[in-house]
């Protein structure tokens, strides 16, 4: 049990286009889920952090308007790179968690952004 | 706030080996503590659990035991396999919404 779907698995576009990525909790329902970036041989970076139904909090030093993030179900969360660039190729992994803090976050298998 | 630190990879074992891979951490209150492996191109899966001092978590052969005395929660494994190759973060759950991950560190094993 608790399965986290991502997709696309791998993204490669050009500069400017924006880009959605869909993270799905398939046999739960997800109260809080979670964006990270992880950059080649480093941690996770936590991006962002959304309830269903209210507005995301995100992390200091990311941009919400470009980065914009919707929880609009218990099982969907998505996130949209806005006009990507080059410096937005990295490795975007979801997470889902019922419950409370103390709840292990699952984790779909990222998403590889390829922006040329 | 809140920090994780575990050993500096990476570790390069042979295969049968014992594994030892360390984390400590700084948290307030009583956080629940995690281990997570992520092999080459995924996410990162959940390994094991403790949620209070003492617990032992264990899954394939790995544990680990919430020592709130020592404030750690090392990883050990009796005998590593090549499979067991990916990089594991030892992470907490403190009291709010967070989860802290540490840096992870990357475990080869070889033949």
């Amino acid at each position: 049990g608790a399965v986290v779907s991502q997709h696309p698995s791998r993204v490669i576009c050009k500069s400017g286009t924006s880009v959605k990525i869909e993270c799905r909790s398939l046999d739960f329902q997800a109260t809080t889920m979670f964006w990270y970036r992880q950059f080649p041989k480093q941690s996770l970076m936590l991006m962002a952090t959304s309830n269903e139904g209210s507005k995301a909090t995100y992390e200091q030093g990311v941009e919400k308007d470009k980065f914009l993030i919707n929880h609009a179900s218990l099982t969907l969360s998505t996130l949209t790179v806005t006009s990507a660039h080059p410096e937005d190729s990295s490795f975007y992994i979801c997470s889902a968690r019922s419950g409370t803090a103390n709840q292990p976050q699952h984790f779909g298998d990222g998403t590889r952004l390829s922006i040329l | 706030g809140d920090s994780v630190t575990q050993m500096e990879g990476p570790v390069t074992l042979s295969e049968e080996a014992f594994l030892t891979i360390n984390c400590t951490y700084t948290a307030t209150g009583y956080p629940s503590l995690f281990w997570y492996v992520q092999y080459p191109g995924e996410g990162l899966q959940l390994l094991l659990k403790a949620t209070k001092a003492d617990d032992k978590g264990s899954n394939k052969g790995f544990e680990a035991t919430y020592r709130k005395e020592t404030t750690s929660f090392h990883l050990e494994k009796g005998s590593v396999q090549v499979s067991d190759s990916a990089v594991y973060f030892c992470a907490l759950a403190g009291g709010y919404q967070k989860v802290t991950f540490g840096t992870g560190t990357k475990l080869q094993v070889i033949p």
